[in-house]
């Protein structure tokens, strides 16, 4: 079975420090794909990053960077230098094969405070 | 080229009474998949539709169900509504099954 646990239910930092969010998953299946999304207040669900289970290279975009370790089952997401702006809930979630498709699981997220 | 669309936004609802949401995938947007969020249990999959057809389902009893229609519209129904359907509903689209999804703003449901 399917699930994602993300340990930090919640985090406050100060502006500029860097943050690390956890996340590690488990699955049965050698294809599958890892995602984050971002909560902000306003609750619309907005996408990250997509990474699928062949491509264990990380990636750097801006302030954000993710490190996927499948030794590890882990997609660990950093934001450098964090910012008020990037307050929010955020989302690790797993899509793996199910009976007729994808099956998309989301972990519990982890509230991200950055003050001023 | 516009987001994912869902209406209402906000829904208030009696127990007993029968809900139905919209959501409007992106043009060209295929796949559409529907989550209930909640507090208590975060976000949950209910279901996804793939060119007309319920490829996946949740977890949830009968009283939900969805469609999607030739447009890649899909609708979901809930009916016999309980206290604990009270929750933001969101659906979500992608151009293939197994992409980066984008989420419409929800619809939230209050159940009294």
């Amino acid at each position: 079975a399917q699930k994602v646990t993300q340990a930090q239910t919640e985090i406050s930092v100060v502006e500029k420090e860097d943050v690390t969010l956890d996340c590690v998953y488990e699955t049965r299946d050698t294809t599958y794909y890892l995602f984050w999304y971002k909560q902000p207040p306003s609750g619309e669900l907005v996408f990250l990053i997509r990474r699928n289970s062949f491509d264990e290279q990380n990636e750097i975009s801006g302030r954000y960077s993710w490190n996927f370790q499948k030794s590890t089952s882990s997609f660990n997401f950093t934001i450098t230098a964090s910012q008020v702006v990037d307050s929010a809930v955020y989302f690790c979630a797993l899509s793996e094969r199910s009976t007729g498709g994808f099956k998309t699981i989301f972990g519990a997220g982890t509230r991200l405070f950055v003050k001023a | 080229k516009a987001g994912v669309t869902q209406t209402p936004r906000y829904l208030i609802k009696t127990r007993g009474q029968q809900v139905t949401l919209s959501c409007s995938p992106i043009s060209g947007h295929r796949s559409v998949s529907w989550y209930q969020q909640t507090p208590g249990q975060g976000l949950q999959f209910l279901f996804e539709y793939f060119s007309e057809t319920q490829r996946n389902k949740g977890n949830f009893p009968g009283r939900f169900s969805g469609r999607q229609f030739s447009n890649s519209r899909s609708e979901m129904n809930v009916s016999t509504l309980e206290l604990g359907d009270s929750a933001l509903y969101l659906c979500a689209s992608s151009l293939v099954r197994d992409n980066e999804q984008f989420f419409g703003p929800g619809t939230r449901l209050t159940v009294l």
